[in-house]
């Protein structure tokens, strides 16, 4: 069974880099066919499909983040990587690593909360 | 992009109802439409993808239909277990959710 585990920093300052891993177990992420997704979840927006990587290397970012984002592949480690740079208090969120299976997400993490705040 | 929206935002309903979740997109997405239900503390499970395609392991009481523009999903005899919030997601132009729908005793 496919399982995906979000890691990285809780708390992140105003204006400085959030960074998250997804760790995949239980199958490849180098196999071709799905797409390693980020998706956050607020309150006031609702879910928000961020961006994806595809084992490739290509890159799809919703155009809300494009500046400030990058989605990054690590198949030695079997693992995706966010980073969101300049972040703000509106970047607090439940963020969310995901298994797109031609494009709807079959597989998820449990989900890592992230507050942006000095 | 494309916005989604749902309706109703909120449904009172009791054990064995017939219910139904409307899914409007801004402009045509085709089938690529996706249900799922989330509860409390927990990620969305995918129900439906396709419009009408059920997702491995998940009941037949759950299904989707619909084309183009709007969609619905309907749990044709709710489980104790169903009281959740559903989110369609439309992925015919990257990736946008609706604002969800919850099933309330």
């Amino acid at each position: 069974q496919l399982q995906l585990q979000e890691s990285g920093s809780g708390l992140v300052k105003p204006s400085q880099i959030l960074s998250l891993t997804c760790n995949v177990s239980g199958g490849s992420i180098s196999g071709g066919g799905y797409s390693w997704n980020w998706i956050r979840q607020t309150p006031g927006k609702g879910l928000e499909w961020i961006g994806n990587i595809h084992h490739s290397g290509t890159t799809y970012y919703n155009p809300s983040f494009k500046s400030r984002l990058t989605i990054s592949l690590d198949m030695a480690k079997n693992q995706f990587s966010l980073k969101l740079t300049s972040v703000t208090a509106a970047d607090t969120a439940l963020y969310y690593c995901a298994r797109g299976k031609e494009n709807p997400f079959d597989f998820w993490g449990q989900g890592i909360l992230v507050t942006v705040s000095s | 992009d494309i916005q989604m929206t749902q309706s109703p935002t909120t449904l009172s309903a009791s054990v064995g109802d017939r219910v139904t979740i409307t899914c409007r997109a801004s402009q045509s997405i085709t089938r690529w439409l996706a249900w799922y239900q989330q509860k409390p503390g927990k990620a969305p499970k995918l129900l439906i993808f396709d419009a009408s395609s059920l997702q491995r392991g998940v009941p037949p009481r759950f299904s989707g239909s619909g084309f183009g523009t709007e969609f619905t999903l309907t749990i044709s005899r709710l489980q104790a277990d169903d009281f959740a919030t559903y989110y369609c997601h439309q992925y015919n132009s990257f990736s946008s959710f609706g604002p969800g729908t919850k099933i309330e005793i």
